[in-house]
């Protein structure tokens, strides 16, 4: 059974460039939140997408958005790149209207570092 | 004030010790409490979930849950040099489709041979 895969595993950038992530979620997950998480912190929530829209969305500029495909793996994309863009960003899937919020299955995240 | 709290460490403990992990949390609408453990360029897995007061046992982990006080220890028994990771407190004050999980910064573990 499948996990949570993300891709690539690391990026260099440099500011001002666009940048694509790529998720698929844990096989029978439907539902998929991207979180960031910077050197020494914990993870930040971005955004949570099902049935290809964007349900709840965290505190994150418009540079940063998303997609979802029919089958069910997501994008993030963040333009205009600035260096505090820097960080770990995971996937995380789960199955839509799981009740416990501990459902999350998370991938092993993409180490962006934009110079 | 930041809504979850931990200590950050590094913590550095010998193999067989007793760990005591420490997250305190400001907002009395938390009801789901979660311990994530993170190893190094990984992703976070989930390690003890509860959402009553009390503690939670699982083998060498114990969770604790005091709403009063808004505290929620992580204890690790008999520690062993896998358990060195960074430990991640989360929680959610909702169930269902309108939860978000709000973590800490996490505790940096190494449990030495």
């Amino acid at each position: 059974d499948a996990g949570v895969t993300q891709s690539p595993t690391h990026l260099i950038k440099t500011r001002g460039q666009q940048v694509t992530l790529r998720c698929s979620p844990k096989s029978g997950h439907d539902t998929v939140s991207w979180y960031q998480q910077a050197l020494g912190q914990g993870p930040q929530f971005i955004f949570q997408y099902y049935e290809e829209e964007e349900r709840q969305r965290g505190n994150f500029p418009d540079r940063f958005s998303g997609h979802q495909f029919p089958n069910y793996s997501s994008e993030l994309n963040v333009n205009a790149l600035l260096l505090g863009d820097s960080a770990l960003y995971l996937c995380a899937s789960i199955i839509f209207g799981t009740q416990q919020p501990y459902g999350y299955t998370f991938g092993s995240g993409t180490r962006l570092t934009v110079v | 004030q930041k809504e979850v709290e931990q200590d950050p460490g590094p913590l550095s403990v010998p193999e067989g010790a007793i760990v005591s992990l420490n997250c305190t949390y400001s907002n009395s609408a938390f009801q789901y409490f979660m311990w994530y453990r993170q190893y190094s360029r990984k992703g976070p897995e989930l390690l003890m979930y509860t959402y009553s007061s009390g503690n939670k046992e699982d083998g060498r982990f114990t969770a604790q849950v005091d709403k009063s006080s808004k505290y929620i220890p992580l204890f690790i028994r008999d520690s062993q040099p896998s358990d060195s990771a960074t430990y991640l407190c989360a929680m959610s004050a909702n169930a269902g489709n309108n939860r978000k999980l709000i973590w800490g910064l996490g505790t940096s573990l190494a449990v030495n041979p």
